[in-house]
């Protein structure tokens, strides 16, 4: 497995404002994700980060809303950009270790409320 | 696409008896399935997954999966269930569109153990 920290654990953020989430890894990790999960649901994927090119968004998900950068093989950030409080959410970020089985790992999650 | 479902929004056990939280897929291809647990105000963690070979799959805190292709199903199950194990779990697949692993989760099953 692997140990994976998020910062910050959680925030309370004024709407029109702009937060950045860290994602650090233990080991160097083939693959990094970052998910989101509104308030009793699902978690749904927003975006793959790519070490050295752009991230890959899914569908609903734009670079400019959710820039995501990955400059090693161990970090990640995702920021949440002039955000409103349907942003209000729990975002992970997840990782599949090289050579692994398929599997993937979450981090405890950032806790966000914009009012 | 990929997909599964939980049918089940919450599940009430007792404690002592054994419990079955349900889940069902559509896949093109092989399946790669996956159960999840995420306790409160904490991330995923992963408990098993199924990939290839025997159809009851073991993984963590006692929990086992059954792959029933015939079905398209993969229940998780655990013979003699604990108030410990009151969370929420989450079914998912692995879709390699784009040839990302990305994991699609289910709705998520909210499993109470009663004392």
């Amino acid at each position: 497995s692997a140990v994976i920290s998020q910062k910050p654990s959680r925030d309370i953020c004024q709407r029109g404002t702009s937060l950045t989430i860290q994602c650090q890894v233990d080991s160097q990790v083939t693959m990094m994700f970052w998910y989101r999960q509104q308030p009793g649901q699902s978690l749904t994927l927003i975006a793959t980060a790519n070490q050295g090119s752009e991230a890959t968004y899914e569908s609903g998900f734009v670079i400019d809303k959710f820039p995501i950068s990955r400059p090693n093989l161990t970090f990640s950030t995702l920021t949440v950009s002039n955000m409103s409080p349907e942003d209000s959410s729990i975002y992970l970020c997840s990782v599949q270790l090289a050579g692994g089985m398929n599997e993937q790992f979450f981090g405890p999650g950032t806790r966000l409320t914009v009012l | 696409a990929q997909s599964v479902a939980q049918p089940e929004d919450q599940v009430n056990v007792a404690e002592g008896n054994p419990l079955t939280v349900k889940c069902t897929y559509s896949v093109s291809g092989n399946p790669y399935l996956f159960w999840y647990v995420q306790y409160p105000n904490r991330g995923l963690q992963f408990l098993l997954k199924y990939i290839t070979g025997d159809n009851l799959v073991k993984g963590s805190y006692g929990f086992e999966a059954e792959f029933n292709k015939s079905q398209t199903s993969f229940h998780l199950k655990k013979p003699s269930a604990l108030v410990s194990d009151s969370a929420l779990y989450f079914c998912a697949v692995r879709d390699e569109a784009g040839g990302y692993n990305k994991l699609i989760f289910g709705a998520g099953t909210r499993l109470a153990v009663h004392p």
